[in-house]
Order: structure tokens, then sequence, then C-alpha cells
């Protein structure tokens, strides 16, 4: 199955850019999803399709994806950013899914 | 609204058979291209893709998980379920049912709230 890397954590400072990369053998040439999960709550998905900002999102989030490298940023970081971060792709080749292994991102 | 709802026993012995459903509302899952997925998430671990059943009943499974897999679907009580044999103690963890646009390759949205179940003597 795809296998797809995340740094287990990223600490960035309130106000700061927090940077969460996602890496996988051409990632580019697939779309990628983003979810953010906090404690005791199911998986919210806050960038689809590489880059697309779900309807409620702040704008503070943004998403590109190129080469072997998929990346999660998050402006202007609030406390309430604070999180589990986890990519998510579809193996077109075998139908199944594949997520990374998560970032724990912790505010400052 | 979408929404899904996971149900099944929150304790199950090694060895057992564990049977879980998904009953959801505000979608069809005999609409062309949609899809429902189990993922499950061990205590402080990674999330895991389970299986998937297709609105045409094709079903997909993780590769490592397929011999201890079952999924199937029915349509008129709109409930996805799954069936895992030979439980053991690492299959501790909250399981959760998701829908998706399959054909579309879309994201999981929405989940479920999750069940938790404990494999334990």
């Amino acid at each position: 199955s795809y296998v797809l890397t995340q740094a287990p954590t990223v600490s960035v400072a309130p106000g700061r850019t927090a940077t969460i990369t996602c890496g996988g053998i051409n990632i580019g040439v697939n779309s990628v999803h983003w979810y953010q999960q906090k404690p005791g709550q199911a998986p919210v998905v806050v960038i689809k399709y590489d880059s697309d900002r779900p309807s409620g999102v702040p704008e503070r989030f943004s998403g590109s994806n190129s080469g072997n490298t998929a990346t999660l940023t998050i402006s202007r970081v609030e406390a309430g950013d604070e999180a589990d971060y986890y990519c998510q792709v579809w193996d077109v080749i075998t139908g199944q899914a594949a997520f990374g292994g998560g970032t724990k991102v912790t505010v400052l | 609204q979408v929404t899904l709802r996971e149900s099944g026993p929150a304790l199950v012995k090694p060895t057992q058979t564990l049977t879980l459903t998904c009953t959801f509302s505000g979608f069809s899952l005999t609409t062309n291209g949609m899809c429902v997925s189990w993922i499950r998430q061990s205590p402080g671990k990674a999330l895991e893709w389970l299986a998937r059943i297709d609105w045409d009943d094709d079903a997909y499974y993780n590769t490592s998980l397929r011999s201890r897999l079952t999924i199937s679907k029915d349509t008129s009580k709109n409930q996805v379920i799954l069936t895992m044999t030979n439980m053991d103690p690492v299959d501790t963890a909250t399981y959760y049912c998701a829908r998706a646009s399959c054909n579309q390759r879309s994201p999981f949205d929405p989940w479920g709230q999750g069940t938790q179940v404990t494999v334990s003597s």
C-alpha cells in the first residue's frame, strides 16, 4: 500500500506559520486531503484536492502538492489550531486509501 | 444533512469476531460513485483505513488485514456492516465509518463519531 510520511510533531508560536509536510513517491500526481483531529473528536477535512478549502475552514489554512511532497500551511497560528493533522490519498491502482502517520501541532 | 453513526460491542474477547454497523442518513449508497469506508485509530496512534464498499457492491480491503475483514451493505436499512475475525488486543481502537465519493477520489466527509472497541479477556 502507498506509504505517506509525516513528521511526528511541529511546534509553532502563536501568530507564526506552521508547515506540515506529507511525503510520498510521486505524491504530486495524486490528490491529497488533509484532516484536523482534536482530542476525542473525529477527523475533519481542512484541505481537499491538494489546495481546496472546504466551506467554514479559515483562509489561514492552505495546501500545495508537487513532486514527492504535499504541504499543509497554517498561517497566523492560533491556540485553537492545536491538533493532530493527517494527510490522505487514494491509491488508484488498488482502490485503497492511505493515511500519513499524523503530525501533532503544538502551539507554544 | 449527512450523518453516520457507528454501533457495536464495546468489549470483545480475543479470537472472537467483531461486527460493527454504520447507520447513515442524508445520502444513498446506490448513488453512482458513493462509497463508505471503515477507518480505525488505536489509542495514541494514527488513522488506519480498513475497508470500503461502493455503490455497485465492489469492496476493497487493507492489504494487511484482508483475510480478516468482510464489508457489506444493506441499502434498505442504510447500513454498512464490517466484520473482523480473530480479534486480538492490538485491535483495540476507535472504529469510524465515513462517506466518500470514491470515483472522484474525494476526502472522507463526514465521519461518524466513532465507536470504541476493547479486546480483552
